[in-house]
């Protein structure tokens, strides 16, 4: 079926560096894609998203490019900040809807220090 | 604001005790959802709620209750907690079962003892 494949973490980054964290799906057809953010403490919420091929996603200065042919979504930022330390999720729809609007992928979480 | 709520956000409690947490939305969802996300499983799906009166079982619905009476609520309970059912659980809901983007609650950190 459907499903979203992330990098494991954690990952540490010292503040201003440079973030890439890794989506890679198994879909049939071209679904949209989504990233979610996870603050301390909260629920997730949207971060971005891209609704067909080399659409580029972007929102809080982070970006994803909906890449077709390596079937890949991965999250990039070019100066981290201590305020986006969270976990980050990579999701999308599965064809067959099912129960859910979404699959998520297990998640990442960052950590950026000063 | 438009907002998914639940309650309590901590609760600890003793093995056998019923309990229910909260959800409402004020979005007019047709569709809600409870999950439960444990460290290296990522998120999995209690129940869900296509709308009033209309729910089903999702990927771990062993030991859990639902109910939607009304649209804004959909309750989650444990009719007799056990301690695998510690755990912190998030409440979505999400405009309708096609709609891609769902709306979270802050989630409820439950230790059962």
């Amino acid at each position: 079926g459907d499903s979203v494949t992330q990098m494991e973490g954690p990952v540490t980054l010292s503040e201003e560096a440079f973030l890439t964290i890794n989506c890679t799906y198994t879909a049939t057809g071209y679904p949209s894609l989504f990233w979610y953010v996870q603050y301390p403490g909260e629920g997730l919420q949207l971060l971005l998203k891209a609704t067909k091929a080399d659409d580029k996603g972007s929102n809080k200065g982070f970006e994803a490019t909906y890449r077709k042919e390596t079937t890949s979504f991965h999250l990039e930022k070019g100066s981290v900040q201590v305020s986006d330390s969270a976990v980050y999720f990579c999701a999308l729809p599965p064809l067959n809807s099912g129960n859910t609007p979404l699959v998520f992928g297990k998640g990442t979480r960052l950590s950026v220090i000063a | 604001e438009a907002q998914v709520t639940q309650n309590p956000r901590y609760l600890i409690t003793v093995t056998g005790k019923k309990l229910t947490v909260t959800c409402s939305q004020n979005m007019n969802h047709e569709y809600m959802s409870w999950y439960r996300q444990d460290p290296g499983l990522g998120l999995r799906q209690i129940y869900y709620s296509m709308n009033v009166e209309v729910t089903d079982k999702g990927d771990v619905p062993e030991g859990y209750k639902v109910s939607r009476k009304e649209k804004r609520n959909f309750p989650l309970i444990l009719e007799s907690p056990s301690p695998n059912q510690t755990s912190l659980y998030f409440c979505a809901s999400s405009l309708s079962q096609g709609s891609n983007e769902q709306f979270f609650g802050p989630g409820t950190r439950l230790t059962v003892l």
